[in-house]
């Protein structure tokens, strides 16, 4: 079947532009996270889902930074105003169901460079 | 809160010898542990995870992983390397009660000399 799948690849951006992410998680996949990969920085959780409720935000660095999932399925990461600093590959994950020993199942990414 | 320490950012190791990972957690309770292996050019695919029972997990691709409690260690280790496990290896801890993320180690990078 289908994996996760991430749009768009590559995304280049000029500085205080907005831009949008989208996650397409696995199907029956209940669960949906984000991470944000820098170089040498590891994953950075930023959120996560369940259905289409976001009980962890502790993630997301600051207030430009927002997601929404809908109908329980495709997820939208929304970066407003970007920073140079914003710049990284932006992963996503979906699991069966929001539990830690659950595995979860990754996407290519997104790899975003502000200008 | 959880947390992951991959000490060594970069090993290189000859085809066909044997690869110990190191990773070092810290959590209150007994924690659910996992290696990821993120491959160039594509998404990170998990190798095994450990929740409780017996220490000694075996994954895929011939790799394995020790917890150990009194270390506070869940090295990964395969006694062959092959050309293709040249990647990016990431520990990662979970919460075993309400707290439901991931927390990722910094990654080891592995390179292979033939």
């Amino acid at each position: 079947g289908a994996g996760v799948s991430q749009s768009p690849s590559n995304k280049v951006t000029e500085k205080g532009k907005d831009v949008e992410l989208r996650c397409d998680p696995i199907s029956g996949h209940t669960a949906l996270y984000w991470y944000r990969q820098s170089l040498g920085q590891g994953l950075e959780f930023l959120i996560y889902f369940q259905g289409n409720s976001a009980p962890d935000k502790s993630g997301l660095p600051s207030d430009r930074f927002s997601a929404e999932r809908t109908g329980g399925s495709v997820s939208t990461l929304t970066i407003q105003r970007t920073q140079q600093e914003d710049s990284a590959v932006y992963l996503c994950a979906s699991s069966l169901v929001a539990v830690s020993y659950n595995e979860q199942f990754f996407g290519p990414g997104t790899r975003l460079t502000v200008l | 809160a959880q947390s992951v320490t991959q000490p060594d950012i970069h090993i290189t190791v000859s085809e066909g010898a044997s690869l110990e990972l190191r990773c070092n957690y810290s959590y209150g309770a007994t924690p659910y542990l996992f290696w990821y292996v993120q491959s160039p050019g594509q998404g990170l695919q998990l190798l095994l995870k450990y929740f409780s029972g017996d220490t000694l997990v075996q994954g895929i691709k011939g790799f394995e992983a020790e917890f150990k409690r009194s270390q506070s260690s869940f090295n990964l280790r395969k006694p062959s390397v092959h050309w293709s496990d040249a990647a990016e290896y990431f520990c990662a801890v979970g919460a075993n009660f309400g707290n439901e993320k991931l927390t990722f180690g910094t990654g080891t990078r592995l390179t292979i000399i033939p």
